[in-house]
């Protein structure tokens, strides 16, 4: 099975504008995290989403959002950059096949979008 | 909140060395535990989980970590650590409660550098 896929790989915007960020899941898998990597703040929880609603939401402004298409291809926005917006987005797909199941499937992670905001 | 702490930001090792690493979670429930890596210019993989039972767990490429429950610490061992091993570490939690299961709580990261 192919792998977690994100596009684009690299990306440079200036401050003010949008983005949006696409990940494909591995074929058959219904949930999809995606998370921001950054030097200072490491690896923090951005938002889930299964079967196109988002399940669960991380601490970030409401300029960040999402959604999910019903193959499970997922996109993030991210409106009105600022420079502190720069950072890797992972994306991280799993087979659960339940929304609000306690049990917990491993998260199969992309190679990330390297956002650069100037 | 939950909260997960790695004590060691960077460490330095020669080949042949044992490794531990430190990692600590504040959450007094039942956590799952995992530890990931990730190597230059490569995916985040799993290197190990804890769900229950023993808590002494084996990963890949000879890792292996440690559940202690009355310390809230899950610390990554390995006995002889190798050059290919240089890369950065993180510890993460989750809580099994309704609606949580796609959401990892992340450490900081350790990141490992081994000399040949």
């Amino acid at each position: 099975k192919a792998g977690v896929t994100q596009t684009p790989r690299y990306l440079i915007k200036t401050r003010g504008q949008q983005v949006t960020l696409s990940c494909s899941p591995i074929s058959g898998h219904r949930s999809v995290s995606w998370y921001q990597q950054t030097p200072g703040q490491g690896l923090q929880f951005l938002f889930e989403y299964f079967s196109e609603t988002q399940r669960n939401k991380g601490n970030f402004p409401g300029r960040f959002s999402g959604r999910q298409f019903s193959n499970s291809r997922s996109e993030m926005n991210v409106s009105t950059l600022e420079l502190g917006d720069s950072a890797l987005y992972l994306c991280a797909s799993s087979s659960r096949d339940r929304p609000l199941t306690v049990a917990y499937n491993e998260q199969f992670f992309g190679p990330g979008t390297r956002l650069t905001v100037l | 909140a939950q909260s997960v702490s790695q004590h060691n930001h960077h460490v330095i090792l020669s080949e042949a060395a044992s490794l531990e690493l430190g990692c600590n979670y504040s959450y007094g429930g039942t956590v799952n535990l995992f530890w990931y890596v990730q190597y230059p210019g490569q995916h985040l993989q799993l290197l190990l989980k804890y769900f229950s039972g023993d808590p002494l767990v084996k990963g890949i490429k000879g890792f292996e970590a440690e559940f202690i429950k009355s310390k809230f610490s899950f610390n990554l061992r390995k006995p002889s650590v190798q050059w290919s091993d240089t890369a950065e570490y993180f510890c993460a939690v989750i809580t099994p409660q309704v609606g949580q299961g796609g959401k990892l709580i992340f450490g900081q990261g350790t990141e490992l550098s081994v000399k040949p």
